[in-house]
């Protein structure tokens, strides 16, 4: 089966370094969400893409996150510099939106849990 | 802009028990519905959606659900559970227009116990 891929699985890290994740898309697929989970405010979405170009990132903190797809098989989240407050579990979902509706739904990758000291 | 609401926060079913878990939206236009589920430690995994069509849809493991349009419902059930189902579900919504990120809830920790 096609999978999302998202590396590292784990992050232990000191605050004010920088943390980048990584995402490999299901082949094939358009769309590319990045989303964060924590135990007080659930699962978030903090950017898309559709067709590498970025349509929302309003769920970002501007000041020191920012997402890009530098090709049309990876995607990246970066934070810099990192604060314990970012500690939480960051998925990658991939899927393929069509013109018309959005009738097929995403894909989840593992995640990557990081944890910022 | 569109919300969903888990009521159930967390479950202790025993085994063989039937279960439904409750979600609701709030969206006046047209929605994809979706359940997913976490188990311990991994990422989501699709259990089921409903774009159009039949209300009541039959996803893996055994759950259903069934959209009511007029309640803004689409409730998550299962005949009879088992341990291995322990995990949290998630209910979550697209619309059609706008952003296609999946709104979700807060969710629904399901203990089984054997």
């Amino acid at each position: 089966d096609a999978r999302v891929t998202q590396t590292p699985r784990h992050k232990v890290t000191e605050m004010g370094q920088e943390v980048t994740m990584r995402c490999q898309p299901i082949l094939g697929h358009n769309t590319v969400f990045w989303y964060r989970q924590t135990m007080m405010q659930g699962l978030e979405l903090l950017a898309y893409f559709r067709n590498r170009a970025p349509l929302d990132d309003s769920g970002m903190p501007k000041d020191r996150f920012s997402a890009e797809m530098p090709d049309a098989t990876l995607a990246t989240l970066k934070i810099q510099p990192s604060e314990p407050r970012d500690s939480a579990v960051y998925f990658c979902a991939s899927g393929l939106v069509l013109e018309r509706n959005s009738n097929q739904p995403q894909h989840f990758g593992d995640g990557t849990r990081l944890s910022i000291l | 802009a569109q919300s969903v609401s888990q009521h159930n926060h967390h479950v202790i079913l025993s085994e063989a028990a039937s279960l439904e878990l409750g979600c609701n939206y709030s969206y006046g236009g047209t929605v994809n519905l979706f359940w997913y589920v976490q188990y311990p430690g991994q990422h989501l995994q699709l259990l089921l959606k409903y774009f159009s069509g039949d209300p009541l849809v039959k996803g893996i493991k055994g759950f259903e659900a069934e959209f009511i349009k007029s309640k803004f419902s689409f409730n998550l059930r299962k005949p009879s559970v088992q341990w291995s189902d322990t995990a949290e579900y998630f209910c979550a919504v697209t619309v059609e227009t706008g952003r296609r990120a999946l709104t979700f809830g807060s969710g629904t920790r399901l203990q089984v116990q054997p």
